[in-house]
C-alpha cells in the first residue's frame, strides 16, 4: 500500500500569516491515464471532512482562493496564503490513484 | 444541495452485528462509486469499502474482509454496510462518501463495539 506522509503534524499559525502542509507518497501517484489523484480535505472539530482540492490543484466550488494545491510525482503541498480563524482543524491528503486509496495521517492547524 | 445521511450506528457487543445505511440526494447516485470511510475516536481517516456504480465490483480494506459487506440500492439512492463479527477496533464514526473524486461526505454515524 502507498503510504502518505504529512508534515508537519502540528501547525500553529498566526492570523493573516501563510501556512503550508506537505504530503509525500511512498511511490509515484501518477496514474496510467496521466492524472494524479490527490485530494485535500479540511475537518473542523466535530464535523465531517470537506474536500478543498482535487487532482492536486483544482479548488472546489465555494473554497476561498487563499487555498491552493500544487505538486507532482510524489510530493504535494497545500498552501493557505493568509490564515483565518475558520481555517482551524485537521487537514488530510488522500491518494486514490492506486488501490487501496490511502490518507495522510493529518495535520492539525491552530491559531498561534 | 447534496446530502448523504447515515444511520444505523450504535453500541454493540464484540462479535455482534450492525447494518449501516446511507441515503443520498442532490446528485446522481446511480452513476457514482460509493464508499465507506471510518474514523476511530481521535484518529485519522481510514477507507473501509468501495462499490461500483452498478454494484458489480466491491473492494474492502484487509481488516474487514469476510466480516463486512457493502451493497447499494440505486432505486432507493441508498448505500449499506453490513457488519458482522464486530471487534473493539471497529469502533469509529463511519462516513458515507460519494461523488466524483470522493467529493461528498455524510455527517457520519458512530459505531461503538464494547461489552
Amino acid at each position: 500500500d502507498i503510504v502518505m506522509t504529512q508534515s508537519p503534524l502540528s501547525l500553529p499559525v498566526a492570523l493573516g500569516q501563510p501556512a503550508s502542509i506537505s504530503c509525500r507518497s511512498s511511490q509515484s501517484v501518477v496514474h496510467s491515464d496521466g492524472n494524479i489523484y490527490i485530494n485535500w480535505y479540511h475537518q473542523r472539530p466535530g464535523q465531517s471532512p470537506r474536500r478543498l482540492i482535487y487532482k492536486v490543484s483544482n479548488r472546489d466550488s465555494g473554497v476561498p482562493d487563499r487555498f491552493s494545491g500544487s505538486g507532482s510525482g510524489s510530493d504535494f503541498t497545500l498552501n493557505i496564503s493568509r490564515v483565518e480563524a475558520e481555517d482551524v482543524g485537521v487537514y488530510y491528503c488522500l491518494q486514490h490513484t492506486h488501490w487501496p486509496q490511502t490518507f495522510g495521517q493529518g495535520t492539525k492547524l491552530d491559531i498561534k | 444541495e447534496v446530502q448523504l445521511v447515515e444511520s444505523g450506528g450504535g453500541l454493540v457487543q464484540p462479535g455482534g452485528s450492525l447494518r449501516l445505511s446511507c441515503v443520498a440526494s442532490g446528485f446522481t447516485f446511480s452513476t457514482s462509486w460509493m464508499r465507506w470511510v471510518r474514523q476511530a475516536p481521535g484518529k485519522g481517516l481510514e477507507w473501509v469499502a468501495n462499490i461500483k456504480e452498478d454494484g458489480t465490483d466491491k473492494f474492502y480494506v484487509d481488516s474487514v474482509k469476510g466480516r463486512f459487506t457493502i451493497s447499494r440500492d440505486n432505486a432507493k439512492d441508498s448505500l449499506y454496510l453490513q457488519m458482522h463479527s464486530l471487534r473493539a477496533e471497529d469502533t469509529a464514526v463511519y462516513y458515507c462518501v460519494g461523488g466524483a473524486f470522493y467529493a461528498y461526505w455524510g455527517q457520519g454515524t458512530l459505531v461503538t463495539v464494547s461489552s
